[in-house]
């Protein structure tokens, strides 16, 4: 079975500074797709980032980007310049042939 | 476009009673899902439909949850009778034809308090 695994509950950054979220996942599957969400505390989760595990180059929106490990299985979400509205909770999601999968998230806190 | 429609924002009621959740999601996709977001957790998937189908319920407590999406369009969860482990955020997302490199589109989710 698939499982999808953040072990950081909260993470603190300073504004304007770098951080990285780290998320690992456990599949016996080659073709499948990764994802990261936000969930600010309004509670609309929004899409992040996607990445698709056939595609070695790793993915960048903007300010985010992906360090994808796809031996170590490891999908980690780097955010640069960090701003006080990146401050929220980030679900890793792994997406399946039967499966789409949460992990427990990672509450970032953004200092001024 | 509008964006996935729930409601109500929020409920509150005593363990063993009843409660029904509504979710209209993005014109035009096929594929919708509940999930329960108990605090400090990820969404928990407990139901899936495809049109008027359902793909997976698998994790759906059914002597106690239903749902329905009987037209294909918008969607129902019922819990009945309620207990207190089921105080949570109920989720709703859509995605056009639940490929697995889609994204899913959330609501705000309805929170529930069960006293």
């Amino acid at each position: 079975a698939q499982t999808v695994t953040q072990s950081q509950p909260e993470m603190s950054v300073q504004e304007a500074e770098t951080v990285t979220l780290s998320c690992t996942y456990d599949t016996s599957e080659s073709d499948y797709y990764l994802f990261w969400y936000k969930q600010p505390p309004s509670r609309q989760m929004i899409l992040v980032i996607r990445q698709e595990a056939y595609k070695q180059q790793n993915a960048t929106e903007n300010r985010f980007s992906v360090n994808f490990q796809k031996a170590a299985k490891s999908f980690s979400l780097k955010i640069s310049d960090s701003q006080l509205g990146d401050a929220a909770m980030y679900f890793c999601a792994y997406s399946g042939t039967y499966k789409y999968i949460f992990g427990t998230g990672t509450r970032l806190k953004v200092l001024a | 476009e509008a964006g996935v429609a729930q409601s109500p924002r929020y409920k509150i009621i005593e363990k063993r009673q009843s409660v029904a959740f509504w979710c209209n999601p993005i014109s035009g996709h096929a594929t919708l899902y509940w999930y329960q977001q108990i605090l400090g957790q990820g969404p928990k998937l407990l139901i899936q439909f495809q049109n008027n189908g359902v793909v997976d319920d698998s994790q759906l407590p059914k002597d106690r949850f239903s749902a329905e999406r009987l037209k294909g369009v918008d969607s129902t969860l019922k819990i009945q009778p309620a207990k207190l482990e089921d105080s949570a955020v109920y989720l709703c997302a859509s995605s056009p034809t639940g490929g697995r490199n889609q994204p899913q589109h959330f609501g705000d989710g309805t929170r529930l308090s069960i006293l």
